[in-house]
């Protein structure tokens, strides 16, 4: 069975401080393909990353970067300084690579960033 | 990337009533997903859509209560029937494939 945990639900810190959300995935699958979404308050789910097995680079976009480490099944994601505007819920996936192809959603974190 | 519209973007319904949930992709896809979003919590996924096909449910989720339509590659609809306080929530239509997992901008459903 697939399964993602986010363990944090909940995460306010003050606006110009670092961020990690973690997320922890369970998967038989060797291959597979990991996401992170953001739910501002809109409702929409904004996607901000998709992330090979294969590939145990890390990312950096911007003031966003992403630590992917297989023999953990983690994929973190950071924000540094950060922001009001990057308030919102984020959303770590799981997604076979074949098959019925659904994501497999983690329960989401709540971060607030106080300004 | 594909272009997802969705709507309504949100709705206020009668309970007993139906609403209708639109999604028009700009390109073709094969599959197409619907999700439930109930207030605070994480989504799930409702039926998968293939065009041509009927729709596949999930566990807990009914062709009666969720009728999905998929006339051709790039539309699909989720209606949601008779409508009950607890079908409040934001509804997604979804993308699929290899590798993409894009959505729409999410139909936010209040019952009263």
């Amino acid at each position: 069975a697939q399964k993602v945990t986010q363990a944090q639900t909940e995460i306010s810190v003050v606006e110009k401080e670092d961020v990690t959300l973690d997320c922890v995935y369970e998967t038989r699958d060797t291959t597979y393909y990991l996401f992170w979404y953001k739910q501002p308050p809109s409702g929409e789910l904004v996607f901000l990353i998709r992330r090979n097995s294969f590939d145990e680079q890390n990312e950096i976009s911007g003031r966003y970067s992403w630590n992917f480490q297989k023999s953990t099944s983690s994929f973190n994601f950071t924000i540094t300084a950060s922001q009001v505007v990057d308030s919102a819920v984020y959303f770590c996936a799981l997604k076979p690579p074949r098959g019925a192809q659904k994501l497999v959603f983690g329960q989401g974190t709540r971060l607030t960033i106080n300004p | 990337s594909a272009v997802i519209s969705q709507k309504p973007s949100r709705d206020i319904c009668q309970r007993g009533t139906s609403l209708t949930i639109q999604c028009q992709v700009d390109s073709q896809v094969t599959m197409m997903f619907w999700y439930r979003q109930q207030p605070g919590q994480s989504l799930t996924l409702i039926a998968t859509a293939n065009q041509g096909s009927e729709a596949t449910y999930e566990s807990g989720f009914v062709i009666d209560k969720f009728p999905i339509s998929r006339p051709n590659l790039t539309f699909s609809t989720l209606t949601v029937s008779n409508m009950s306080p607890e079908d409040s929530s934001i509804y997604l239509c979804s993308l699929g494939g290899n590798t993409e997992a894009f959505f729409g901008q999410g139909t936010r459903l209040t019952v009263v």
